[in-house]
């Protein structure tokens, strides 16, 4: 069974400074992970993914993510904060592609919220 | 190019009723799936399709809950005996083949009163 933890349900951030968006998974495979971002009454976009290839991942929007093995972790950080950033953000892992369940996984959220 | 599209945007209902969710994927894409997220958790599984057979059904709740896809491209998720703890945004995507990335839909808001 795979499954991930989001550690944070509501993040707050001023303009300009720096997000981190904490995750942590749990796989019996090498897992496929991903982080997409819902803005109100729009629909899931993928951000970024990491797919056993290089562990640092650089997606849209100035994010990237870092795939740690030996801490099951795969946060979500930029570097400022833009306050169209202000989302609900979802990590999100899935079986290696090609292989196993095909569904994905979400986390419950992280609730991105950008101060002027 | 046209992304996924769901059909009502929103729709309201009673209970006991029966309704038909609809998904348009995008063209080309062989692979479906149908997700429900509930008020302020991530989207749940339910069921995956490649092409017109269901792959994987294991995430439907119970018997009540039906999707088809009879010509391998627009599904249609069917909810029979529609129960208050049905309401939730019921989320389509698709993708051009099996464990590529998922492109999703905006969504359907199913209200049971």
């Amino acid at each position: 069974a795979q499954s991930v933890t989001q550690l944070d349900s509501h993040v707050s951030v001023s303009e300009g400074t720096p997000v981190l968006l904490r995750c942590n998974y749990s796989s019996s495979y090498s897992p496929s992970l991903f982080w997409y971002v819902q803005h109100p009454n729009k629909g899931l976009q993928l951000l970024l993914k990491y797919t056993s290839a290089a562990t640092l991942v650089k997606g849209i929007n100035g994010f990237e993510a870092e795939f740690k093995k030996s801490e099951t972790s795969f946060h979500l950080t930029k570097p400022s904060a833009h306050m169209s950033d202000a989302a609900e953000y979802f990590c999100v892992v899935s079986d290696p592609l090609g292989t196993g369940r095909r569904a994905l996984t979400f986390g419950s959220g992280t609730r991105l919220q950008v101060q002027p | 190019g046209a992304g996924v599209s769901q059909t009502p945007s929103n729709k309201v209902t009673e209970k006991g009723k029966y309704v038909e969710l609809r998904c348009d994927p995008i063209s080309g894409h062989t692979a479906l799936y149908w997700y429900r997220q509930s008020l302020g958790q991530g989207p749940e599984f339910l069921i995956y399709f490649q092409g017109t057979g269901a792959a994987d059904d294991s995430g439907l709740p119970n018997d009540r809950f039906f999707a088809v896809r009879p010509e391998g491209s627009v599904s249609t998720l069917k909810i029979q005996r529609t129960e208050r703890g049905d309401s939730a945004v019921y989320l389509c995507a698709s993708s051009p083949m099996t464990g590529t990335e998922q492109f999703f839909g905006p969504g359907t808001r199913l209200t049971v009163l």
